[in-house]
């Protein structure tokens, strides 16, 4: 069973820019979680994502949004890059039987510069 | 919101000896602990995870303990090797919040030979 993949690995933007990550879950799973992990501030829950529709939302600012498909994919859009907001980000899933249970990706390293 | 807090941050063992590492959570609503383990370049991979209507779960090498009341849980690793050095996270969740994560800080383990 393949697991969750991210594209692209690694992303560089300059500030202003914009940034848009994919992720597709695992097979069956229907959510869709993304997390930031930056230097010396840990994972940090940024969205979630269930049945195409944003359903959680960390403490980040509106220029952090995203989209589900129909097939369960989401993107990950991150306008007016700033320089904090380099960081690896990262897609989970869970599936329908156990909906606590995530499963993470390689994730996106993302540098702006 | 939930606050996930873990010690250490770093602990170095010898190849062979144990490992713990302790996490306190702090809103009595969580009912689902996760222990992640990140290897240098790659996602977070689930090891173990306990739920809060149980106090102790071993999977070979690994186990974790639950404590509801003092609102703590630890991992614990017997016979550790060297290919358990990483980082180790802890997190905390709970269904009013699609079991988004609250994770830890993390601690660096180093099994030495």
């Amino acid at each position: 069973e393949a697991g969750v993949t991210q594209s692209p690995t690694h992303l560089i933007k300059t500030r202003g820019q914009q940034a848009t990550l994919r992720c597709s879950p695992i097979s069956g799973h229907t959510s869709v979680y993304w997390y930031q992990q930056a230097l010396g501030l840990g994972l940090q829950f940024l969205l979630w994502y269930d049945e195409g529709e944003e359903r959680n939302r960390g403490n980040f600012p509106p220029r952090f949004s995203g989209r589900q498909f129909p097939n369960y994919s989401s993107e990950l859009n991150v306008n007016a890059l700033e320089l904090e907001d380099s960081a690896l980000y990262l897609c989970a899933s869970h599936s329908m039987g156990r909906k606590e249970t995530q499963y993470f990706g390689p994730g996106t390293r993302l540098l702006v510069l | 919101g939930e606050n996930v807090e873990q010690h250490p941050s770093t602990l170095s063992v010898q190849e062979g000896d144990s490992a713990v590492i302790k996490c306190t959570y702090s809103d009595s609503a969580s009912n689902y602990f996760p222990w992640y383990k990140q290897e240098l370049g790659k996602g977070p991979q689930l090891i173990i995870d306990i739920r809060s209507n149980v106090g102790e779960k071993k999977d070979q090498r690994i186990a974790v303990t639950l404590n509801k009341t003092a609102k703590h849980f630890s991992l614990h690793i017997t016979e550790t090797q060297p290919e358990d050095s990483a980082v180790y996270f802890c997190a905390a969740s709970q269904p009013n919040s699609g079991y988004a994560l609250n994770f830890g800080k993390g601690t660096s383990l180093l099994v030495t030979p």
